[in-house]
């Protein structure tokens, strides 16, 4: 068990830009999710993936936002034409049927957008 | 949105003391967990306490659900150094278990 991995680790880039993340879940989950934390709140729900299916979106995703997980194994969110206010830790967290619920999570990736 | 509000926002005890936080929330739920982040990481899990139950204990943790009041408390006791992070409660709904955070409590032990 190697964890859930995330990559970046910090993302600085400019307004308009676009950036892509990585997220590698722990191999036997076949759940993913993307949840988006601002400095001092809780995390909020962005997307679910069960294998390859997104299943759920939030409201808060945006049509900037895209996310993917091809073969059901690692996913990617990529957030176009980035704004000042997509500025967050992204985070994501794997679980398994059978896991009763319990995530687990990277260590996120620190967007700052200037 | 968040679905759970946690109190007090911040604590601060001193080491050995114990420590209690509350989280309220607002729909019906599968279960509960809390979860600890330290300072720029992830968020680990320490607790699950499912609808059916109305206490649960792991280690130093002892954590309530009062389903009928829709609150939960999650206790430490003789808290360490080391327990200085943000707790949240999450709840979990719907087939594929999405949790709903709060808001966190900042609990600060000092040595």
């Amino acid at each position: 068990d190697t964890g859930v991995s995330q990559d970046p680790r910090h993302k600085i880039t400019k307004r308009g830009q676009n950036v892509t993340f990585r997220c590698d879940p722990i191999s036997e989950h076949n759940r993913l999710y993307w949840y988006r934390q601002t400095l001092g709140q809780g995390p909020e729900f962005l997307t679910y993936f069960q294998n390859e299916a997104q299943l759920e979106k939030s409201r808060l995703l945006s049509d900037r936002f895209s996310a993917e997980r091809p073969k059901g194994s690692f996913s990617t969110l990529e957030i176009q034409r980035t704004e000042q206010g997509d500025s967050a830790m992204y985070l994501c967290a794997s679980s398994y049927d059978r896991g009763r619920g319990k995530l687990f999570f990277g260590s996120g990736t620190q967007l700052s957008v200037l | 949105s968040q679905q759970g509000e946690e109190d007090p926002q911040a604590l601060s005890i001193q080491e050995g003391e114990n420590a209690t936080m509350n989280c309220s929330y607002k729909t019906s739920i599968n279960n509960l967990q809390w979860y600890r982040q330290n300072s720029g990481r992830g968020l680990v899990h320490l607790i699950l306490i499912r609808s059916n139950e109305r206490e649960k204990h792991s280690g130093r943790l002892r954590v309530t659900l009062d389903t009928s009041k829709k609150s939960s408390s999650l206790l430490i006791t003789a808290s360490r150094a080391a327990d200085t992070a943000s707790y949240f409660c999450a709840t979990g709904e719907g087939a594929g278990n999405k949790l709903t955070f709060g808001g966190g409590t900042r609990v600060l032990v000092k040595p």
